[in-house]
């Protein structure tokens, strides 16, 4: 059982296709998160959602998109991607308050996305 | 079905103290194992272990992975108050349905 779930589990893609994630989490949290996780490299924060607005982005290439149209769900766009994109790529939602703090973090299951 | 299990749940500790977590796992097609500290904010990654009684360390941190018996254990010496946190603990495939299963963390709170 998880409270953020993510599809698709699996992606492999061109690098001139465009693709989608999707994050969603029933917790009731009003502040979502994209995370990249490459191969023996910490986890990078991409994107910070906080009440449906974008509040951080961490010099994240154009080429990945976010949109959050609900604080139950997220997405993460992308277009044009590069093969060094490939990674495992973390949802997590949390609750926040306006000021910009969170609490903890809780993770979906993650997309594996590889660029061919 | 893939699974992490963490043990124990919370723990209390004093200043100074080792403390030992533990972390078990099923996992069809093991290709890594990651502990991350998590705070109230973004998560830290501490160690990715891929090897079997390869220690890691990290300052007071450490980490070692026995892929026979399917588990690892996290050690934090001489603890500080700053080191109050949740642990998670996630297994990584290669293959199967998900990418990535953590297991539902440890709570360590170090007091004074």
């Amino acid at each position: 059982e998880t409270g953020v779930t993510q599809t698709p589990r699996h992606l492999v893609m061109g690098m001139t296709n465009k693709k989608s994630l999707k994050c969603e989490q029933h917790l009731g949290h009003n502040a979502m998160y994209w995370y990249k996780q490459s191969a023996k490299k910490p986890l990078e924060l991409m994107f910070v959602y906080n009440f449906k607005e974008q509040t951080e982005n961490n010099s994240v290439p154009s080429r990945f998109s976010p949109e959050c149209p609900n604080s139950s769900h997220l997405f993460l766009h992308l277009h044009t991607l590069q093969p060094e994109d490939s990674a495992l790529y973390l949802c997590a939602s949390s609750l926040a308050n306006p000021s910009g703090s969170s609490y903890e973090q809780y993770f979906g299951p993650g997309t594996r996305l590889t660029v061919t | 079905e893939d699974k992490v299990v963490q043990s124990p749940l919370s723990l209390v500790v004093h200043e100074g103290d080792t403390v030992t977590l533990n972390c078990s796992y099923e996992v069809t097609n093991f290709r890594s194992l990651l502990w991350y500290k998590q705070e109230k904010k973004a998560p830290t990654f501490l160690f990715m272990l891929t090897s079997s009684g390869i220690e890691k360390k990290s300052g007071r941190l450490s980490s070692i992975l026995d892929k026979k018996e399917l588990f690892s254990i996290l050690n934090i010496t001489a603890t500080q108050t700053g080191d109050s946190a949740v642990y998670l603990c996630a297994v990584e495939a290669s293959t199967g349905n998900t990418p990535l299963v953590f297991g539902k963390g440890t709570r360590l709170s170090v007091i004074a």
